[in-house]
């Protein structure tokens, strides 16, 4: 059974800061990782998707890495700002069955100005 | 071109009423998946769908929750008899095919309180 984690659970760190979250899977068997934004009490946000054969993906000052045979993933987000404050949530795709998205629990972000 | 609709997106029911949720998915896309949020946990897959037919229904609870997709309309996610435990982000997701490649996008939700 495919199990997603998160750590840290939150974080708060100063405007300008660089920093990293992570995730990690148990199961290396997936199609692809993405990572979500969400704002309190709204939806989803696609922030970047990484399919399994790809080792990284950037998008501004983000940057997502995949290393598949660790089960692990890295999203670094550069000079942060008081907007980037938000739940940041990992999921992977599995292969087996529905092929569904299997989420961590997210990392609570605080950028403080 | 459209995302992925969800409506409502809130829903206030008292215990024992029916609560109904409709997912429209992208132009297209004809697999739909949902998931649930309940509060401060994270998103859990509940079924999954193709016109006509539930392809994968293992994260649905067993009792009072069913879904649907029929050939013509929105994806319908219906909870029987609520309690207050069902009171949750219930989100929809679409994908254009059947390769695990293609990406599932998601719809802004629907909020269901259970007074």
């Amino acid at each position: 059974k495919q199990e997603v984690t998160q750590i840290p659970a939150a974080l708060s760190v100063p405007e300008g800061e660089n920093l990293v979250l992570n995730c990690s899977f148990t199961d290396s068997a997936i199609y692809n990782l993405q990572w979500f934004r969400q704002d309190p009490g709204k939806g989803l946000t696609s922030l970047l998707l990484i399919q399994s054969s790809q080792r990284e993906q950037t998008s501004g000052r983000l940057n997502a890495s995949l290393d598949k045979s660790s089960g692990r993933s890295t999203l670094y987000i550069a000079a942060s700002q008081p907007g980037d404050s938000a739940t940041y949530l990992c999921a992977v795709r599995v292969i087996q069955g529905a092929q569904k998205l299997v989420f961590g629990q997210g990392t609570r972000l605080t950028i403080n100005p | 071109n459209a995302g992925v609709m969800q409506n409502p997106r809130h829903l206030v029911r008292r215990r024992g009423q029916e609560a109904r949720l409709r997912c429209s998915p992208m132009k297209g896309h004809s697999h739909v998946y949902w998931y649930r949020q309940l509060p401060e946990e994270g998103l859990k897959f509940m079924v999954y769908l193709q016109k006509e037919n539930i392809i994968d229904e293992s994260g649905m609870p067993k009792e009072r929750f069913s879904a649907e997709f029929p050939k013509e309309g929105p994806s319908i996610l219906r909870i029987q008899q609520v309690v207050r435990g069902d009171s949750a982000a219930y989100f929809c997701a679409s994908s254009l095919g059947t390769s695990g490649y293609n990406e599932q996008f998601f719809g802004p939700g629907t909020r269901l309180t259970v007074l």
